[in-house]
């Protein structure tokens, strides 16, 4: 079945990087875009950016332009997510959802991973 | 991009049709028909429930149903139950440099 698995749980310093991975299976990888959507605790979804696992073309949010990374390896179809000088406020569930070709949603997502930075 | 406004909660006994609204500007919600909602239980990822406005992805209860009415889209549940508690989160693509936005979320309470 089709499904998105993440790696695991993250413990960061403040200023320090951490990076997410997303590995796709079920479903042809360079045919979906992968959008990032991260969730501070308590807090609502922001959206981060996309990626065209395709070509590797990225759009990110602007709040998050030249501090967010997003990287594929289609040869193990997987994403991924790095963000650079972490905060106390980038604690927060960080998630990779698929986006078909055919509308605008984000129709399976996956399980999340939460980054927490503390000194 | 600010965040789209949606209430902070809505509430209903079971059985009752609940709505949700999601306000926009006419760059992100009314300037598209890309308006997308998602349930979140507590704990668990969002799900999709409505993508384009009001269209429902395979094996979506028919009891959601979406639309769009210049700047607002909707979200109404229909025969509530108690499984429909959760947060509901809609979303849309926008013309701005940041092209899709979420809004702030609501909480549904079934009484």
């Amino acid at each position: 079945q089709v499904q998105l698995v993440q790696s695991g749980a993250e413990v960061k310093k403040p200023g320090a990087s951490v990076k997410v991975s997303c590995k796709a299976s079920g479903y042809t990888f360079t045919g979906y875009y992968m959008h990032w959507v991260r969730q501070a605790p308590g807090q609502g979804l922001e959206w981060m950016g996309w990626i065209n696992p395709n070509s590797g073309g990225t759009n990110y949010a602007q709040k998050f332009q030249g501090w967010v990374t997003m990287t594929r390896d289609t040869s193990i179809s997987t994403a991924y997510m790095e963000l650079s000088r972490l905060r106390s406020d980038d604690t927060a569930v960080y998630y990779c959802a698929r986006w078909p070709p055919n509308y605008y949603g984000m129709d399976v997502w996956g399980q999340g991973t939460t980054v927490t930075v503390s000194s | 991009q600010s965040a789209l406004t949606q209430p902070a909660s809505v509430s209903g006994s079971p059985g009752q049709s609940i709505t949700i609204s999601c306000t926009g500007t006419s760059s992100d919600v009314g300037g598209y028909n890309y308006v997308s909602w998602y349930q979140q239980h507590p704990g668990k990822a969002p799900k999709l429930m409505i993508y384009d406005v009001s269209n429902r992805p395979s094996g979506v209860s028919n009891r959601f149903s979406g639309s769009k009415s210049g700047n607002t889209a909707s979200l109404t549940i229909s025969g509530l139950q108690a499984e429909d508690e959760a947060d509901y989160y809609c979303s849309s693509y926008t013309s701005s440099s940041t092209p899709w936005v979420f809004g702030t979320g609501t909480k549904v309470t079934v009484l």
